[in-house]
């Protein structure tokens, strides 16, 4: 599972507030992402980081800021939930050697905003 | 910028037989990853194939094969014996290295038994 963990696992918000889901890996990987799952979209990259506090967009990043103020931890929050956030947020890191270079995924947190 | 195009939702097929999922993409680039994700009920992404452009031998793990065909920009996946454990959402996905993943929409297999 790459010690990769995801907190929390399911939450539910009102719209309005803000959210910070959490990643957590264990093995030291410089590059971690956040995506997002909706029903006919496949996964959509968020944000993505490359190490301590360097961090970048993605495709769907509007609404949503992260920080990595630490090898084992990226943070993704929503300042202002909406609805349009309701998801499955998934985390990953980048793992490999150059002939196994891969993503490896969390577990995913189930997001509902009301 | 690159897009990734699984044309079948669904697709079922009988217990033991085999069955190919179908996946499209578009780059203007020659250097280039590609992956098979299975996402079983438990919702957790699993990679099941990794197939790196520059290569020309088709990947191959166990009972799933990938049919890579470069010039035309498809990548399929042939699942031999398939197994009731192989009924899940399968995704295509693109990416240079493994940096930010481009995937397609899903394709969900049924296995009938």
């Amino acid at each position: 599972d790459a010690g990769i963990t995801q907190s929390p696992r399911h939450k539910v918000t009102e719209t309005g507030t803000p959210v910070t889901l959490r990643c957590h890996q264990t093995e030291n990987h410089r590059y971690m992402y956040w995506y997002r799952q909706d029903p006919g979209h496949g996964l959509r990259l968020i944000h993505y980081s490359y190490g301590v506090k360097d961090t970048d967009k993605g495709e769907v990043s509007d609404g949503y800021s992260v920080s990595r103020s630490k090898t084992e931890d990226f943070l993704l929050t929503l300042e202002s939930a909406t609805s349009s956030q309701t998801s499955v947020y998934f985390c990953a890191i980048r793992a490999g050697t150059a002939s196994t270079d891969t993503q490896y995924f969390g577990p995913g947190t189930r997001l509902t905003v009301l | 910028a690159q897009t990734v195009t699984q044309s079948q939702p669904e697709m079922s097929v009988q217990e033991a037989e085999t069955v190919t999922l179908s996946c499209t993409y578009d780059t203007s680039e020659s250097d280039y990853y590609l992956f098979w994700y299975k996402q079983p009920p438990s919702r957790q992404m699993i990679l099941v194939i990794r197939q790196e452009a520059y290569k020309q031998q088709n990947a191959t793990e166990n009972r799933f094969s990938v049919n890579f065909q470069k010039a035309a920009k498809s990548f399929s996946l042939k699942i031999s014996d398939s197994q009731l454990g192989d009924a899940a959402m399968y995704f295509c996905a693109y990416g240079r290295g493994a940096q930010k993943l481009v995937f397609g929409q899903g394709t969900r297999l049924t296995i009938n038994p």
